[in-house]
């Protein structure tokens, strides 16, 4: 079963500029989660889609939003690009069982904002 | 909130070397529990979970104890290898039903030298 793909790998823009990524979950999976990686704050939770309803949501601006689509697949986008959105950029899925959530990862993409 | 508490690293091993890295959290339901590991360049892949209290979770040598009396998942290793140089992360889930957001500690490096 493939995993988790995430397009692309790598990004660069520049300030004002708007980006959008990709993510298609693992074949199943309805959850999709996005997080925020950067050495100064770590792994951050962006938000989550089910059956294309946002079901949660982090503490970002309103410049980061997302979509997620009938077949599960979900793009995030983030407008007005900043210096300080240069972060790798995790998705992931999950199938929910029991109620137990595991998530499985995505390679990520890399945004560097110039 | 939720938080994960990772003990401060970077953590230097040599080979064979015994590992244990410390992981406490603050919930406020019945949290799973997960250690996740990042390889240089790549995305986060489970390494073990615990579902509830008491629960052991191990994969690949590596074992963690779901302790709700200290709020503790401290992840060991009897004997480290080169290739176990990564970042690991401590995270939990306190799914409710409603989202299955991972909060995650601010990761430790491990370093093996042979």
């Amino acid at each position: 079963k493939a995993g988790v793909t995430q397009t692309p790998r790598y990004l660069i823009k520049t300030r004002g500029q708007q980006v959008t990524l990709s993510c298609s979950p693992i074949s199943g999976h309805r959850s999709v989660s996005w997080y925020q990686q950067t050495p100064g704050q770590g792994l951050q939770f962006l938000f989550e889609y089910f059956s294309e309803t946002q079901r949660n949501k982090g503490n970002f601006p309103g410049r980061f939003s997302g979509r997620q689509f009938s077949n599960s697949r979900s793009e995030m986008n983030v407008s007005t690009l900043e210096l300080g959105d240069s972060a790798l950029y995790l998705c992931a899925s999950s199938l929910e069982l029991a109620g137990v959530s595991e998530q499985f990862f995505g390679p990520g993409t890399r945004l560097t904002v110039l | 909130g939720d938080s994960v508490t990772q003990m401060e690293g970077p953590v230097t091993l040599s080979e064979e070397a015994f590992l244990t890295i410390n992981c406490t959290y603050t919930a406020t339901g019945y949290p799973s529990l997960f250690w996740y590991v990042q390889y240089p360049g790549e995305g986060l892949q489970l390494l073990l979970k615990a579902t509830k209290a008491d629960d052991k979770g191990s994969n690949k040598g590596f074992e963690a104890t779901y302790r709700k009396e200290t709020t503790s998942f401290h992840l060991e290793k009897g004997s480290v290898q080169v290739s176990d140089s990564a970042v690991y992360f401590c995270a939990l889930s306190d799914y409710t039903g409603a989202n299955s957001k991972l909060t995650f500690g601010k990761g430790i490096t491990l370093s093996v030298r042979p």
